[in-house]
């Protein structure tokens, strides 16, 4: 088996502030994947990865960066911060080819005051 | 219009009754996953289930491809299933990416 393991925990920014959300796999996974989930609601997909070096916009990547600097990790930037935001950040990851299932990591709350 | 859809919205029930829980989807799905997530908490995968049924202690999960619906059955409910219920989907087959749907927050009173 393996892990997901996404840094830091909590997060506590300022307003307009640059902030980096990392997440670290061990599958050996080929496709990384941020969702973001707001209080009470579903998730919504940012970013995701096929393979190194790679990167496609989701829903929600407007004011979002995001690298995947190899094959085990993949970052998140939120490039401006929002006043009175706060969210949960969920990191995932799958095998490339379809039919196989995703895992996700334990998430990063941010808030930003 | 809404692509994965899930109903209820919420529901709740007394320990011990069955629970059912239905998602609906637009297109043919080659990925369908049932997480569970507690309040404010991870969000674990139930199943894994793009077509069958499977089943892991009290959990059912059905999928019927070709009508666009999976369903989750919990049998003799317990207030440790209390959480919020997501059913997700790849909408355009082999994409790479799941879309959620909104979820059913389960409320199981002792």
């Amino acid at each position: 088996g393996g892990i997901i393991t996404q840094t830091p925990k909590f997060l506590i920014g300022q307003e307009g502030q640059k902030l980096t959300l990392k997440c670290q796999q061990n599958f050996n996974h080929d496709t990384m994947y941020w969702y973001r989930q707001d209080s009470g609601k579903g998730l919504r997909l940012i970013y995701y990865s096929i393979t190194e070096n790679d990167l496609q916009k989701g829903d929600l990547s407007e004011g979002y960066d995001a690298s995947r600097e190899k094959k085990s990790s993949f970052s998140l930037t939120v490039t401006s911060a929002q006043k009175n935001e706060m969210a949960v950040f969920l990191c995932a990851s799958s095998p490339l080819t379809a039919y196989t299932e995703v895992f996700f990591g334990k998430g990063t709350r941010l808030t930003v005051v | 219009g809404q692509q994965v859809q899930q109903s209820p919205a919420s529901l709740v029930l007394q320990e011990g009754e069955n629970a059912e829980l239905q998602c609906n989807f637009s297109s043919t799905a080659t990925r369908l996953q049932w997480f569970y997530q507690h309040p404010g908490g991870r969000l674990v995968s139930l199943f894994y289930n793009p077509s069958g049924t499977k089943h892991t202690g009290r959990l059912t999960s059905t999928t019927v491809t070709n009508e666009r619906r999976s369903s989750l059955h919990i049998s003799s409910s317990q207030t440790t299933d209390s959480g919020t219920y997501f059913c997700a989907i790849d909408l355009t087959e082999g994409a790479d990416r799941l879309t959620f749907g909104k979820g059913t927050q389960l409320i199981i009173q002792p």
